[in-house]
C-alpha cells in the first residue's frame, strides 16, 4: 500500500521560500502515476499547486507557475515543492498526493498524505 | 483557472439521499469526462469516491454516486449515514495538464 508523508518548515518568514518534501513508501515514485501539491488554506477549499512525473516532466497552476519548483529525487523516493516570495496568503495546509493513472489520471488522486500547515508569518 | 462552485453546506437525515453539485465551465467540466470527488474528515487525508464522472475506487460504497450535465457534475450519497458526515470536494481536469478545485461542501447529517 502506497503512503505518502510530507515534512517541512511549520514557519516561513514573509518573502522567504517555502520548502516541502513527499516520501513515497510503498512503492516506487518512478511508478506510472503522476505526483501532485495541493494547499488548502484556512477556512477555503483545495488548490491544485502542480505536478511531477518521474522523468522530469512537471506542470503548474498557473496562478502559482512563476513561484513554484517540483522536483524528484529518485534515489530517496521523494518529490519536493519549493515556493518562493511567500506572503501571508500561503498560508494553508499542503498535501501530496498521487493521480493514478490506472484510474485514468487527470485528478484521480487516489493516495495522499495527512497534510503538513505552514504558516507564513514574521 | 477558477474554482468550481459548490455549496457551502447541505445537510439531511439518515437513510436519505443528497445531492452536492460542482459547477465548472465549458472549459473544465463541460469539456471533459474527468470529474473526481473526494470525501475529507478534518484532520484526516482526503478520500477519492469518485473519478471519471461516474466511477468508484474499490471498496468506495455503492451508495455514493456520480453525473454530469453540461457544466455541472454532481455527487449522489443515498441511505445517509452518521459516517458521511464530513467535507466533500470535487475536482476537474481543465486542459494543459490544469487540475481544478471546487471549494468544498460540508455535508451535516441531521
Amino acid at each position: 500500500q502506497v503512503r505518502l508523508q510530507e515534512s517541512g518548515p511549520g514557519l516561513v518568514g514573509p518573502s522567504g521560500t517555502l520548502s516541502l518534501t513527499c516520501a513515497v513508501s510503498g512503492g516506487s515514485i518512478s511508478s506510472n502515476n503522476y505526483w501532485s501539491w495541493v494547499r488548502q488554506p484556512p477556512g477555503k477549499g483545495l488548490e491544485w499547486i502542480g505536478e511531477m512525473f518521474h522523468s522530469g516532466i512537471t506542470n503548474y497552476n498557473s496562478s502559482l507557475k512563476s513561484r513554484s519548483t517540483i522536483l524528484v529525487d529518485k534515489s530517496n523516493n521523494q518529490f519536493s515543492l519549493q515556493l518562493r516570495s511567500v506572503t501571508a496568503a500561503d498560508t494553508a495546509l499542503y498535501y501530496c498526493a498521487r493521480d493514478s493513472l490506472e484510474l485514468g489520471g487527470k485528478g484521480a488522486f487516489d493516495v495522499w498524505g495527512q497534510g503538513t500547515m505552514v504558516t507564513v508569518s514574521s | 483557472q477558477s474554482a468550481l462552485t459548490q455549496p457551502a453546506s447541505v445537510s439531511g437525515s439518515p437513510g436519505q439521499s443528497i445531492t452536492i453539485s460542482c459547477t465548472g465551465t465549458s472549459s473544465d467540466i463541460g469539456a471533459y469526462n474527468f470529474v473526481s470527488w473526494f470525501q475529507h474528515h478534518p484532520g484526516k487525508a482526503p478520500k477519492l469516491i469518485i473519478y471519471g464522472v461516474t466511477n468508484r475506487p474499490s471498496g468506495v460504497s455503492s451508495r455514493f454516486s456520480g453525473s454530469k450535465s453540461g457544466n455541472t457534475a454532481s455527487l449522489t450519497i443515498s441511505g445517509l449515514q452518521a459516517e458521511d458526515e464530513a467535507d466533500y470536494f470535487c475536482c476537474s481536469y481543465a486542459g494543459s495538464s490544469i487540475k481544478v478545485f471546487g471549494g468544498g461542501t460540508k455535508l451535516t447529517v441531521l
